[in-house]
């Protein structure tokens, strides 16, 4: 969706730290989003950066680099419930309108 | 607290006729948007609005109409369904995204255009 890229799957192990890329074009970019959905529901918010920098939010972390076009999530002390895809969503222009990247695939294994 | 609304949960369609996927949220947002879920294609955007009488074209808009007569509903309107609006659609609001505050997303409704 307009240039968000992220890696469509991702495999991790219980236990292990993961991170999620996110690259985008920087025209008009007012934020930055990360959302978790988990197969069969709608999805939910985990984070929001806006200034270059890491957000932590207990096991979840989102760093923001504003120049670069550049944000990853790191997810720490994997569950086996986090195997879920991570949408990247980025917020743009005057009205602030709200495009998604394709999400990545994350299964976390025994 | 209902939250977003979103009816019904499934539709199934014959190709030409219309339907409207309704969606109603509680919480006095101003944001809200209508998106489409497909594999492999993620989110994309159909349309959105930023307050009652305000709607403007996402990334995906033709063969969808949207309004916003008031600050609670925002219904989409497939005039004449085709087998490619076969999707997970989902309506999402906010108080703000300007100021970084969460979508708040509805069920989601299953469309099948046979």
């Amino acid at each position: 969706g307009q240039n968000i890229d992220q890696p469509t799957e991702m495999t991790a192990t219980e236990g292990a730290i993961v991170q999620i890329n996110c690259t985008y074009q920087t025209s008009g970019f007012n934020g930055l989003f990360w959302y978790q959905q988990h197969a069969g529901e709608a999805p939910t918010f985990l984070s929001y950066n806006v200034l270059d920098g890491l957000e932590e939010k207990g096991r979840f972390s989102s760093f923001l680099s504003r120049s670069k076009g550049y944000s990853y999530l790191l997810l720490k002390e994997l569950q086996m419930k986090d195997s879920a895809s991570y949408l990247c969503a980025v917020s743009r222009g005057a009205t602030n309108k709200l495009i998604f990247g394709t999400g990545t695939l994350l299964a976390v294994q025994p | 607290n209902a939250g977003v609304t979103q009816t019904p949960k499934f539709q199934v369609l014959k190709t030409g006729q219309s339907m409207t996927l309704q969606c109603a949220q509680d919480m006095n947002h101003e944001y809200m948007s209508w998106y489409r879920q497909d594999p492999g294609m993620g989110l994309r955007l159909i349309h959105y609005s930023v307050g009652a009488g305000i709607t403007d074209q996402g990334e995906v808009p033709n063969g969808y109409n949207v309004s916003r007569s008031t600050t609670e509903d925002f219904p989409l309107r497939l005039l004449s369904a085709a087998p490619s609006q076969t999707s997970v659609y989902f309506c999402a609001s906010s108080y703000s995204i300007g100021r970084g505050e969460k979508l708040f997303f509805g069920s989601g409704t299953q469309l099948s255009v046979l």
